[in-house]
């Protein structure tokens, strides 16, 4: 059964900080898409990534990176030198097996940004 | 500009009473989603429509009714059946269907924040 796995509930750090959000998946599919979503105070979901299973390229946009490696079925997100407005919930997501366009997300990760 | 568009922002419930949460897309996607959020459980797929005139449940349907009429609304009904139906109520949609999931995934809307009173 296909599962996203993001292990830490909550994060706090100090502006400046850099910060690792991580992400493990289960899938037995050999294509399949990865995603990671901001939710900020406000409730909309905004997109920042859509990772292919066969690019494993690393991306960098900015202040965020994401590190993709099928090895280990981690798709983590790092922040560098954090700021408040960075505070959110980020979900990351898989698509699912059966073709349906569905997305498996997992429970989400609150980061907390402190001046 | 396109997007989703949920309504109303914030809604409040009696006990046994029906509500109708809308959600409006103009992005000419096919799929649309309901998902439920509360809090520290991550979301909740309720229901999902890959096409008009066609839906199915997701892994929460149980008190909840949806219709696909048109490509545009996919509108999601809170029953007296749902016990607990306090949560936030987050509509999507996307363009493709599995691997062919294109650009963003899903868009989403702002959600609809349901309290029973």
């Amino acid at each position: 059964a296909q599962k996203v796995t993001q292990a830490q509930t909550e994060i706090s750090v100090v502006e400046k900080e850099d910060v690792t959000l991580d992400c493990v998946y289960e899938t037995r599919d050999t294509t399949y898409y990865l995603f990671w979503y901001k939710q900020p105070p406000s409730g909309e979901l905004v997109f920042l990534i859509r990772r292919n299973s066969f690019d494993e390229q690393n991306e960098i946009s900015g202040r965020y990176s994401w590190n993709f490696q099928k090895s280990t079925s981690s798709f983590n997100f790092t922040i560098t030198a954090s700021q408040v407005v960075d505070s959110a919930v980020y979900f990351c997501a898989l698509s699912e097996e059966s073709n349906t366009g569905k997305l498996i997300f997992g429970q989400g990760t609150t980061l907390q940004v402190k001046p | 500009d396109g997007g989703i568009t949920q309504s109303p922002k914030y809604l409040f419930r009696k006990e046994g009473q029906n509500v109708t949460l809308s959600c409006e897309q103009n992005l000419n996607h096919d799929a649309m989603y309901w998902y439920r959020q509360d809090p520290g459980q991550g979301l909740r797929l309720i229901y999902y429509s890959q096409i008009v005139n066609d839906f199915q449940k997701g892994d929460i349907a149980e008190g909840y009714s949806v219709s696909r009429e048109k490509k545009e609304s996919f509108p999601l009904t809170v029953t007296s059946a749902q016990k607990n139906p306090t949560a936030f109520y987050l509509c999507a949609s996307s363009s493709g269907q599995g691997i062919n999931l294109e650009g963003h995934g899903y868009t989403f809307g702002s959600g609809t924040r349901l309290t029973v009173v």
